[in-house]
C-alpha cells in the first residue's frame, strides 16, 4: 500500500551544524513531495516542496533532495538553529489524483545550544 | 487574515462519550480537510470537503466518525461513541484551490484539537 516512512524518529544536533532528515516512500506514482515542520502546539507548516521532474530544490537554509530511483527524499537544514527544533514530516501526493496527502511518521529534531 | 481555527484545543472524555470538534477555515476557502495524528504515528487523511460536499471520505476510520460542513463554511467532526484508539490530534486544513494543482503552499493547517479518551 501507499506509505511514507522515516528512517529515524529522533535527531539531535548541535546549534550551527547541518541537519539531514530522511524519508522513504513506496508509491512510485507519487509525483509531488512536501516537507512540513510542526512545532509544539501548532499545526504542520509548509517548508518546501519538490516535483518529480526535479532532483533538488533549495530554499532559505533548506534543501530538498529527491532520488526517484530508490524512492528517497531528504531535507537538509543548514546552520541549524534552536528555532528549528520541531517534528518534521514528509508527505507525498499524486497530482491530478486524490487531494489527500500521505504523511510519514515524522522525525523529531532537537537542536542543542 | 485569520488562520484556520480549531476548537476545542484539548478535550478529555470517557470512553463511550461523544465529542464534537469544530474547524473554521480561512474565509473563502472552499476546500476543507480533516487529518489526524494518533500518538507517535503518521498524520493520516480523514476526508476532504469542497464547499458543503464530501469530495473524498476514504480516510474515515468507521461509522463512529461523522463530518459535516453545512453551508460550506465551518465544519464539525463528531466521534460517537469515542474509543480509546481515537485519542490523538485532529488537524483541519483549508485551501482556496486544489493542492494537487497549485502546490501545498496554498494549504493552511490549524493548530489541531487534541482528543484524549480515557
Amino acid at each position: 500500500g501507499e506509505s511514507v516512512g522515516l528512517h529515524l524518529p529522533t535527531l539531535s544536533v548541535q546549534e550551527g551544524d547541518n541537519s539531514i532528515i530522511n524519508c522513504a516512500y513506496s508509491n512510485s506514482a507519487s509525483d509531488y513531495f512536501i516537507w512540513y515542520k510542526q512545532e509544539s502546539g501548532k499545526g504542520p507548516q509548509f517548508i518546501i516542496d519538490i516535483r518529480s521532474n526535479m532532483d533538488k530544490r533549495q530554499g532559505q537554509r533548506v534543501t530538498v533532495l529527491l532520488n526517484k530511483t530508490v524512492k528517497h527524499l531528504s531535507l537538509q537544514i543548514a546552520a541549524t538553529q534552536p528555532g528549528d527544533s520541531a517534528v518534521y514530516f514528509c508527505a507525498e501526493l499524486t497530482q491530478g489524483g486524490s487531494e489527500k496527502l500521505v504523511f510519514g511518521k515524522g522525525t523529531k529534531l532537537t537542536v542543542n545550544p | 487574515e485569520a488562520g484556520v481555527t480549531q476548537f476545542p484545543s484539548h478535550s478529555v472524555i470517557e470512553k463511550g462519550q461523544t465529542v464534537t470538534l469544530r474547524c473554521d477555515p480561512i474565509s473563502g476557502h472552499d476546500n476543507l480537510y480533516w487529518y489526524r495524528r494518533v500518538m507517535g504515528k503518521e498524520i493520516k487523511f480523514l476526508l476532504h470537503f469542497v464547499k458543503e460536499s464530501k469530495q473524498d471520505e476514504s480516510g474515515m476510520p468507521n461509522n463512529r466518525f461523522l463530518a459535516e460542513r453545512t453551508g460550506g463554511t465551518y465544519s464539525t467532526l463528531k466521534v460517537q461513541p469515542a474509543e480509546l484508539e481515537d485519542s490523538g490530534v485532529y488537524f483541519c486544513a483549508s485551501s482556496q484551490v486544489f493542492v494537487g494543482g497549485s502546490g501545498a503552499n496554498v494549504l493552511t493547517f490549524g493548530a489541531g484539537s487534541r482528543l484524549t479518551v480515557l
